[in-house]
């Protein structure tokens, strides 16, 4: 089974700080994607990745950006945390077939 | 109107009862449809995979797809308890080479003993 991991399964940051958010996948996939996840908006994507190194904008980029150094690791980096940032993150990794989501991340900023 | 639309629910069912959860779509170049779960505070987790119209059977699960409606439907024979949860629709296309996925918001499910 593929297996996609987040660092961190609840955070709490400070209003202006730089945060980051890991996501590990086991299964050499090309596609990663970063979202976001409130009540009653549903999942919307942030960034994706097709490919070491290459990125692309979601629906919902502002106060984010990303980094995909290996294709197993794709990172979030908010560049100034904000409140309005205080959310459930979720990475997902897949080829196709259906897309594998990790557990996780529930950021609050305070 | 949304590329994917999903009642929120809650949709609130006795222990045994055949729930029927549903998408309707707008994007005809849809070719592909998973249903996931998601228990709170957790990921979503995939449930079925079709392609194009047609059943597929998983267990208590039952996928359908109507292209020709643009409607998807997950079907779950005798629920549990444990099947409560939010089931979101994801559907998307290899036009343009695309794989990004478009979600539904997710419908709220409630299976009580």
């Amino acid at each position: 089974d593929v297996k996609v991991t987040q660092s961190s399964r609840y955070l709490v940051k400070r209003t202006g700080e730089k945060v980051f958010l890991e996501c590990v996948q086991d299964m050499d996939h090309e596609n990663m994607f970063w979202y976001r996840q409130d009540p009653g908006l549903g999942l919307r994507l942030i960034y994706f990745s097709y490919d070491v190194k290459m990125k692309e904008k979601g629906d919902i980029p502002e106060g984010y950006s990303v980094s995909r150094e290996k294709k197993e690791r794709f990172s979030l980096i908010l560049e100034s945390a904000s409140t309005n940032q205080t959310s459930m993150y979720l990475c997902a990794s897949g080829q196709g077939r259906g897309y594998t989501f990790g557990s996780g991340t529930r950021l609050t900023v305070v | 109107q949304k590329e994917v639309e999903q009642d929120p629910g809650p949709l609130s069912v006795p222990e045994g009862a055949i729930v029927s959860l549903n998408c309707t779509y707008s994007n005809s170049a849809f070719q592909y449809f998973m249903w996931y779960r998601q228990y709170s505070r957790k990921g979503p987790e995939l449930l079925m995979y079709t392609y194009s119209s047609g059943n597929k059977e998983d267990g208590r699960f039952t996928a359908q797809v109507d292209k020709s409606s643009k409607y998807i439907s997950l079907f779950i024979r005798d629920s549990q308890p444990s099947d409560s949860a939010t089931y979101l629709c994801a559907m998307w296309s290899r036009a343009g080479g695309s794989y990004i996925p478009t979600f539904g918001r997710g419908t709220s499910l409630i299976v009580h003993p």
